[in-house]
C-alpha cells in the first residue's frame, strides 16, 4: 500500500530564502505526482503535476523534481515571500489504481 | 467560471441524522472525487467517479454513499451520521482520472 510522507511538518524561514520541501513515497510504481498548496480554511490549489516519465516541472519560482527510484520528490521555492506562507501537500497515484494518496503536508511560514 | 462549488459550507448534525453534501463543477470534467481531511491524517479519498454513470470506493468509504447525478454534479450522503465523521469534506474534479485536480472550498461538518 502506497504511503506518502512529508518532513518536516512545519518550517519557518526568513523572507528571501530559497527552500526545499520534501515528499517521500513507498511504492515507486507511480502514475504521477502532484504538489498542492492549501491556505488556512480553504481548498487545495494544484501547483505542479509531474508525470512518471518526467524528472521535473517548473512554474515561476517553483520547481518540482521527481526521483522514482529513490521514492522522492522535492518542491523548490526560490526567493520565498510572506505570501508563500501556506501548507504544501504532495499526492501520488500508483499505476493501475489512479487513486491519489496524500501526504500530511508541510506548514510553511515565511517571515517578513 | 465558478470552478468547483460545494454546499453547505458548514453543518452541525446530531448522531444518527442524515444529510447530503452537494458538489458541482462547471469545467466539463469527467472525473469527480470526495475527500475528507482530518488533523494529522491528511486527505483521504472516500469515493470517486471516473466518468458520468460510474462510482468507485476510495480509501475510507464506510458510512457514505455517493451519486453522480450528471456530468456536473456529484453528491455525498451520510445516512446515519457518527461523531467519527466530523471532518472537513472536499470535492474535487479533473479532466481524467489521476489528472490535475481542482478542489472546492470544503464543507466543515460537526457531528455531536
Amino acid at each position: 500500500k502506497q504511503e506518502v510522507t512529508q518532513i518536516p511538518a512545519a518550517l519557518s524561514v526568513p523572507e528571501g530564502e530559497n527552500l526545499v520541501l520534501n515528499c517521500s513515497f513507498t511504492d515507486s510504481a507511480i502514475y504521477n505526482l502532484q504538489w498542492f498548496r492549501q491556505d488556512p480554511g480553504k481548498g487545495l490549489t494544484s501547483l505542479l503535476l509531474i508525470q512518471s516519465s518526467q524528472r521535473e516541472q517548473t512554474s515561476g519560482r517553483l520547481n518540482a523534481s521527481l526521483d522514482k527510484s529513490s521514492g522522492r520528490s522535492t518542491l523548490y521555492i526560490a526567493a520565498s515571500q510572506p505570501g508563500d506562507s501556506a501548507t504544501y501537500l504532495c499526492a501520488t497515484t500508483t499505476s493501475g489504481t489512479y487513486k491519489y494518496i496524500f501526504g500530511t503536508g508541510t506548514r510553511l511560514k515565511v517571515l517578513a | 467560471n465558478a470552478g468547483v462549488t460545494q454546499t453547505p459550507k458548514f453543518q452541525v448534525l446530531k448522531t444518527g441524522q442524515s444529510m447530503t453534501l452537494q458538489c458541482a463543477q462547471d469545467m466539463n470534467h469527467n472525473s469527480m472525487y470526495w475527500y475528507r481531511q482530518d488533523p494529522g491524517m491528511g486527505l483521504r479519498l472516500i469515493y470517486y467517479s471516473a466518468s458520468e454513470g460510474t462510482t468507485d470506493k476510495g480509501e475510507v468509504p464506510n458510512g457514505y454513499n455517493v451519486s453522480r447525478l450528471n456530468k456536473r454534479e456529484f453528491s455525498l450522503r451520510l445516512e446515519s451520521a457518527a461523531p467519527s465523521q466530523t471532518s472537513v469534506y472536499f470535492c474535487a474534479s479533473g479532466d481524467r482520472v489521476a489528472d490535475t485536480q481542482y478542489f472546492g472550498p470544503g464543507t466543515r461538518l460537526t457531528v455531536l
